[in-house]
């Protein structure tokens, strides 16, 4: 049982570069979030899918677009990478009722 | 809307000593409550969460943390400190009728120093 994996775990991009983070979960969890961490600033969501075949927006969704591909995978994509999208990029993952979330391990994004 | 606060942006303790990670929240109605923490450059790992019942909350590696409603807060706490409880701490809050989203609200973190 992996748990939540994401991939790549580093990226260099150059201003206005495009990149897809992926993330996957074995553990048939039905909602998923891509969140970014910034020192000082806590998680913020950027989106989420409740659901296989649904995404919704979070507080920070602008210059980012996402795919629910099946019910393991949720990609997140950058389309023209910014200075400002620098940050760390966790993917969760939670099972129906008040549980609590499971993180992936992070994608540290550095964008030039 | 939910939101978190965690006044503390440093917390130093000295090992053997008690410590203590403050948590205040504002949410609808009765919340989910919860705890993370973070080691450098690994994600966020689950300590405990509050649902119902006992206010206090024992989870993983000695924490606990105590639900006070009136003061609406949910204060992280161990008896002893040990040096590798160093770390990023995330308090965060759910709203029990957040439907299908079940989004998280995080606090801005607090670091634990405990010193040797």
């Amino acid at each position: 049982n992996a748990g939540v994996t994401q991939t790549p775990k580093f990226q260099v991009l150059k201003t206005g570069q495009s990149m897809t983070l992926q993330c996957a979960q074995d553990m048939n969890h039905n909602s998923m979030y891509w969140y970014r961490q910034d020192p000082g600033m806590g998680l913020r969501l950027i989106y989420y899918s409740a659901s296989e075949g649904t995404t919704d927006k979070g507080e920070v969704p602008n210059g980012y677009n996402v795919s629910r591909l099946n019910k393991r995978e949720f990609s997140l994509r950058l389309e023209s990478a910014a200075p400002s999208q620098t940050s760390v990029y966790f993917c969760a993952s939670i099972m129906d009722g008040p549980s609590e979330q499971f993180f992936g391990p992070g994608t540290r994004l550095t964008v030039l | 809307a939910q939101s978190v606060a965690q006044p503390e942006d440093q917390v130093n303790v000295a090992e053997g000593n008690p410590l203590t990670v403050k948590c205040t929240y504002s949410v609808s109605g009765n919340p989910y409550l919860f705890w993370y923490v973070q080691y450098p450059n690994r994600g966020l790992q689950f300590l405990l969460k509050y649902i119902t019942g006992d206010n206090l909350v024992k989870g993983s590696y000695g924490f606990e943390a105590e639900f006070n409603k009136s003061q609406t807060s949910f204060h992280l706490k161990k008896p002893s400190a040990l040096v590798s409880d160093s770390a990023l701490y995330f308090c965060a809050v759910r709203e029990r009728t957040s439907g299908s989203a079940r989004q998280l609200t995080f606090g801005s973190g607090t670091q634990l120093t405990v010193l040797p």
